[in-house]
């Protein structure tokens, strides 16, 4: 039981390139989120997913884009990366009601040049 | 809207000192769900505890305790006798239990330095 796994782990990007970061779970998680985790600022939700096939806006979603077509991986992509979205992204999943603790990913640190 | 507030940004104490790290919340429910995580150095996020907004007992678990004050909105967590391995980030967290607010609300944490 490998919980959440993120990939890659480290990424370097120039500014206008693109890339897609994996979540996958393997705990038959409903709920899937992402967040990014900047210095002095905590966690912020970019992204959310309450099942397959379903997304939803979070609190900082611009820039991004995700998709879930499985229940088991959350996508995150960046079309065309900026500066300002050097952070430490992570994923994390949870069960079905909020009462629920989420499980997170090892996280990414992306830097984007 | 809901919201976390961590308003100690960085503790430093000794080892073997307690420590209250504190977190006030706010929302508009009446059910909601509080959590702790901490993010040792190596940056994982890892699960504490969790509380729920009908249950106001204190909690303890081994040198960690918990208290819950609706009247304050707040959920402070104690460290007792606090050692170096307790040195990390510590992310206070609120869930309100409306249907379609999935979201969990993190505060902008409090970095614990246990000072050997």
């Amino acid at each position: 039981n490998a919980g959440v796994t993120q990939t890659p782990k480290f990424r370097v990007l120039k500014t206008g390139q693109s890339m897609t970061l994996l979540c996958a779970q393997d705990m038959n998680h409903e709920y899937m989120y992402w967040y990014r985790q900047d210095p002095g600022m905590g966690l912020r939700l970019i992204h959310y997913s309450v099942g397959e096939g379903t997304t939803a806006k979070g609190e900082v979603p611009d820039g991004y884009n995700v998709s879930r077509l499985k229940k088991q991986n959350f996508l995150l992509g960046l079309e065309s990366a900026a500066p300002s979205q050097t952070s430490v992204y992570f994923c994390a999943s949870r069960t079905g009601t909020v009462l629920y603790e989420q499980y997170f990913g090892p996280g990414t640190r992306l830097t984007v040049t | 809207a809901q919201k976390v507030t961590q308003a100690q940004t960085e503790i430093s104490v000794v080892e073997k000192e307690d420590v209250t790290l504190d977190c006030v919340y706010e929302t508009r429910d009446t059910t909601y769900y509080l959590f702790w995580y901490k993010q040792p150095p190596s940056g994982e996020l890892v699960f504490l505890i969790r509380r729920n907004s009908f249950d106001e007992q204190n909690e303890i678990s081994g040198r960690y305790s918990w208290n819950f004050q609706k009247s304050t909105s707040s959920f402070n967590f104690t460290i007792t006798a606090s050692q170096v391995v307790d040195s990390a980030v510590y992310f206070c967290a609120l869930s309100e239990a409306s249907f379609g607010n999935e979201k969990l609300t993190f505060g902008t944490g409090t970095r614990l330095t246990i000072i050997p």
